[in-house]
């Protein structure tokens, strides 16, 4: 199986601040990662598809990517980035990889605001 | 708008059984692979169970395999569930998920149904 590993596990950001995300994978899974928002009592919602994909619906200040320009990282390393942090971003954050079954989420990302 | 609605959740004792549903409106359920993913309290997403559009391939987590059944009614657009042997481990939120036909990732869940297994 793919193991997902997430940092930081729970970050504090003032409103409009730059947030960044961390998503590893255990062996290279090209481009199919995805990201996930949480919040308690309501659906789960797709923000990111395929990396770098906006979700139709999502605000632009969400963004995703892929860190690590050496081969050896390539394919593993994937980043969600909230230009301009909200107070309605508060949430918990996971990314899944796509490329192989069983599909699996990384442990999540809780964002809090300051 | 699209959507999916869980329903079926309660307590159960351990070695229980539950049956699970999840319904869809307002598009072709019958064209799209169906998961169910769970979240225990205080932890993370953990990928249970999908089926294909048509029904004919079913895939489980090791950990819910022999125990689980995922299974879809497609003239009712209604996705299923069947845990049996239920243990503690299996509490948790379950939510159903449409899967994207090419990147395979989620783009629509419902809100869950909670599963308690406790005596």
């Amino acid at each position: 199986d793919i193991q997902m590993t997430q940092s930081p596990s729970s970050l504090s950001a003032s409103v409009g601040d730059r947030v960044t995300i961390t998503c590893r994978a255990s062996q290279r899974i090209s481009s199919y990662l995805n990201w996930y928002q949480l919040k308690p009592g309501k659906a789960p919602k797709l923000l990111i598809y395929a990396a770098s994909s906006l979700q139709s619906g999502v605000p632009s200040r969400f963004s995703g990517g892929a860190s690590g320009t050496d081969f050896s990282a390539s394919g593993t390393e994937f980043t969600l980035t909230i230009s301009s942090l909200q107070p309605e971003d508060l949430a918990t954050y996971y990314c899944q990889q796509s490329y192989s079954t069983p599909l699996t989420f990384g442990g999540g990302t809780r964002v809090e605001i300051k | 708008e699209e959507q999916l609605l869980e329903s079926g959740g309660g307590l159960v004792q351990p070695g229980g059984s539950l049956r699970l549903s999840c319904a869809a409106s307002t598009f072709t359920f019958s064209s799209y692979a169906m998961s169910w993913v769970r979240q225990p309290p205080g932890k993370g997403l953990e990928w249970v169970s999908g089926i294909s559009g048509g029904g004919d391939g079913t895939y489980y987590a090791d950990s819910v395999k022999g125990r689980f059944t995922i299974s879809r009614d497609n003239s009712k657009n209604t996705l299923y569930l069947q845990m049996n042997s239920l243990r503690a481990e299996d509490t948790a939120v379950y939510y159903c998920a449409k899967r994207d036909r090419q990147y395979w990732f989620f783009d629509l869940w419902g809100r869950g149904t909670l599963v308690t297994v406790s005596s």
